[in-house]
């Protein structure tokens, strides 16, 4: 079974409708990560959180609203999606261990129309 | 600030050697990493760096670190199909208590039989 999983693996949405994207992991990691992939631009972090109680904005954190449910769960929700949120989302966990790596999901494929 | 660039593609034939290239600007940097990305996945970890090293070697692949030029390269020896994908550059750096992770923007390998 995979460590980190994502649902929907895709969603085909309109313009100002609400979308939750969730991350379920089994690691027993802290911490937890949203990021967008765009053509061209790389991973940018949405928001990251690393315990259930520590939410933080990352760089582009504008459009959406991230909740940490369990250690286990962290979902992210654009409020009212709009065309340029449309990208591929990967969520991400880590442990406080000496390499910093992080184990990514499968990606979630959002098109907002 | 923090930016991590790379070369967006890359082609090489089956059997030779490929390298890519990576470039970061900060220099507090920890670790240095290369993630790969099949279609369709989400990122795996293939290697990483401590900032004190200048070469690591796991099989056919091969990291040079050159911290004076904040240079970063991933040689992969005798290239195969199975290595096309998208390879991502990261860097790491104490940021307000955390590591702070940063992606480049991603090279595609194109493998030709």
């Amino acid at each position: 079974d995979a460590d980190v999983t994502q649902t929907p693996r895709n969603r085909i949405t309109k313009t100002g409708k609400r979308i939750m994207l969730e991350c379920s992991q089994t690691k027993g990691h802290d911490r937890m990560y949203w990021y967008r992939q765009d053509p061209g631009l790389g991973l940018r972090l949405i928001y990251y959180s690393f315990d259930v109680k520590d939410i933080n904005k990352g760089e582009i954190s504008d459009g959406y609203s991230v909740s940490r449910q369990a250690q286990a769960k962290f979902s992210l929700s654009l409020e009212s999606a709009i065309p340029n949120q449309t990208a591929l989302y990967f969520c991400a966990t880590s442990d406080m261990g000496t390499s910093d790596e992080q184990f990514f999901g499968p990606g979630t494929r959002l098109t907002v129309l | 600030g923090e930016d991590v660039e790379q070369s967006l593609f890359l082609s090489v034939r089956e059997g030779d050697s490929s390298v890519i290239n990576c470039t970061y600007t900060d220099s507090s940097s920890t670790y240095l990493y290369w993630y790969k990305q099949e279609p369709g996945a989400g990122l795996q970890l293939l290697t990483y760096i401590f900032s004190n090293m200048d070469m690591k070697q796991d099989q056919r692949l091969t990291v040079l670190l050159n911290k004076k030029d904040k240079h970063l390269s991933l040689r992969i020896a005798d290239t195969q199909t199975g290595d096309s994908a998208i390879y991502f550059c990261a860097e790491s750096r104490p940021s307000g208590g955390y590591q702070k992770v940063t992606f480049g923007t991603g090279t595609k390998l194109q493998v030709i039989p």
